[in-house]
């Protein structure tokens, strides 16, 4: 089955800088990558994704990239605000209906006033 | 998407369940697991009242789709392994869109 794995574990900023969470996954039918934001006492929310016939995606102050040929996809937070820290997950896997999406262990963002 | 109970504690044993809630009109419907550490992981998925699929951890639970607005987790015999938090999501088409989580269930089995 697929594996996904998410770096760092914890990512300390102060405001204003960037974030960068990095994710590699294994199989390389996977096609579609989201990232999910949950802040503390919530389920999580998608915030972002990727499939794989596109590199880069933005959405404001967020982006994602996806290396297909490495395996590996990134979320991109610019001029990180208070508001911006949670815990992030990434997930992968194969599309279709049967589709079930592996995620990883997740990234406490903290970003410091 | 609303869970009920937010916030349960039982015995090792006790068969309990926990039901989850949505009115978009979304088709799926999907149970997670979530532990410190290790992420979300799927339980069983639902397409309708037609069909539920395993997901990566099925062993213990089972799951009832009465109708297309809720999907209920079920523990028959609970065991202390089982405590976590519980994450309920759906999506309009499959899980390859966005998924909208509850805010979980917090389960204590002693």
């Amino acid at each position: 089955g697929e594996n996904v794995e998410q770096h760092p574990s914890t990512l300390s900023v102060q405001e204003g800088d960037s974030a960068v969470i990095k994710c590699t996954y294994s199989d390389s039918a996977s096609n579609y990558f989201p990232w999910y934001k949950q802040e503390l006492g919530k389920g999580p929310q998608l915030i972002i994704d990727i499939r794989s016939n596109v590199g880069e995606k933005k959405d404001q102050r967020i982006a994602v990239t996806l290396n297909k040929t490495a395996k590996h996809f990134s979320l991109h937070i610019t001029e990180t605000q208070p508001e911006d820290s949670a815990v992030y997950f990434c997930a992968a896997g194969p599309g279709g209906g049967s589709y079930i999406p592996t995620f990883g262990r997740g990234t406490s963002l903290i970003v410091h006033p | 998407v609303t869970q009920n109970p937010r916030y349960l504690i039982t015995v090792t044993g006790k068969k309990l369940t926990v039901t989850c809630s949505q009115n978009m009109n979304h088709e799926y419907m999907s149970w997670y697991r979530q532990d410190p550490g290790l992420g979300l992981r799927l339980i069983y998925f639902s397409y309708d009242v037609k069909m539920k699929e395993k997901g990566d951890i099925p062993e213990g639970y089972s799951v009832s789709r009465e109708k297309k607005e809720r999907f209920s987790l079920i523990l028959e015999s609970a065991s202390t392994n089982q405590t976590s938090m519980y994450l309920c999501a759906s999506s309009l088409i499959d899980l390859t869109y966005e998924q909208y989580f509850g805010p979980g269930t917090r389960l204590t089995v002693t």
